[in-house]
């Protein structure tokens, strides 16, 4: 199985800043990697796909970049909606999901 | 629109079984690999079980295999979950998710349903 890991668990920022969420994987995973939003109540959703692909509806300050082992998700710019828990997850194998970052409010 | 809609969750007894049924609409379903996800409460996202568009791969977490059997009828636009032998530490709910892309098998999940909630305790 391969395990993702996040860091870090918990990131404090205020809106307009930059935010940098990591997810290591234990063996490569190429560029089969995604990442998703949730927000309390609410399903995942899914932001990046395959590294750097945004899927559709998804605003153009959400970024991702990295392969192999190292992927970085990047909001240039946060807006109030944006703070929530995020999830890696990789499809190399069968799926599995990193344990998130908490986006909060500073 | 595209749509999925858990249902079969509740409450039950350690050892117990239950099935859950996922309705798929707003798509062409057989295109598609599905998965079941789960959420134990506060905690994170738990890949449980998925299945291509032809029921021809399916694969499973370590922590439900031998237990759950996933599978799908096309023709209903459904996907399944049975689960046998629950434990306390199966409670969780449930999501219903489709693969992005067509044909592939291992994926990432582009619509997700709302959940059904399953808890096992006596």
């Amino acid at each position: 199985e391969i395990v993702l890991t996040q860091s870090p668990a918990t990131l404090s920022l205020s809106p307009g800043e930059r935010a940098t969420l990591s997810c290591r994987a234990s063996q490569s995973v190429s560029s089969y990697l995604a990442w998703y939003q949730q927000k309390p109540g609410q399903a995942p959703r899914l932001l990046i796909y395959d590294a750097s692909n945004r899927a559709t509806g998804i605003p153009a300050r959400f970024s991702g970049s990295g392969s192999g082992t190292d992927f970085t998700l990047t909001i240039s710019s946060l807006e109030p909606e944006d703070f929530a828990v995020y999830y890696c997850q990789q499809r190399s194998n069968w799926p599995t999901f990193g344990q998130g970052t908490k986006l909060e409010i500073k | 629109e595209v749509q999925l809609v858990e249902s079969g969750g509740g409450l039950v007894q350690p050892g117990r079984s239950l099935r859950l049924s996922c309705a798929a609409s707003g798509f062409t379903f057989d295109d598609y690999a599905m998965h079941w996800v789960r959420q134990a409460p506060g905690k994170g996202l738990e890949w449980v079980s998925g299945i291509s568009w032809n029921s021809g791969s399916i694969g499973y977490a370590d922590s439900v295999k031998g237990r759950f059997t996933i599978s799908r009828d096309n023709a209903k636009n459904s996907l399944y979950l049975q689960m046998n032998s629950l434990r306390a530490e199966d409670t969780a709910l449930y999501y219903c998710a489709k693969d992005i892309q067509q044909w592939l098998v291992k994926d990432a999940f582009d619509i997700w349903g709302q959940g059904t909630m399953v808890t096992v305790s006596s």
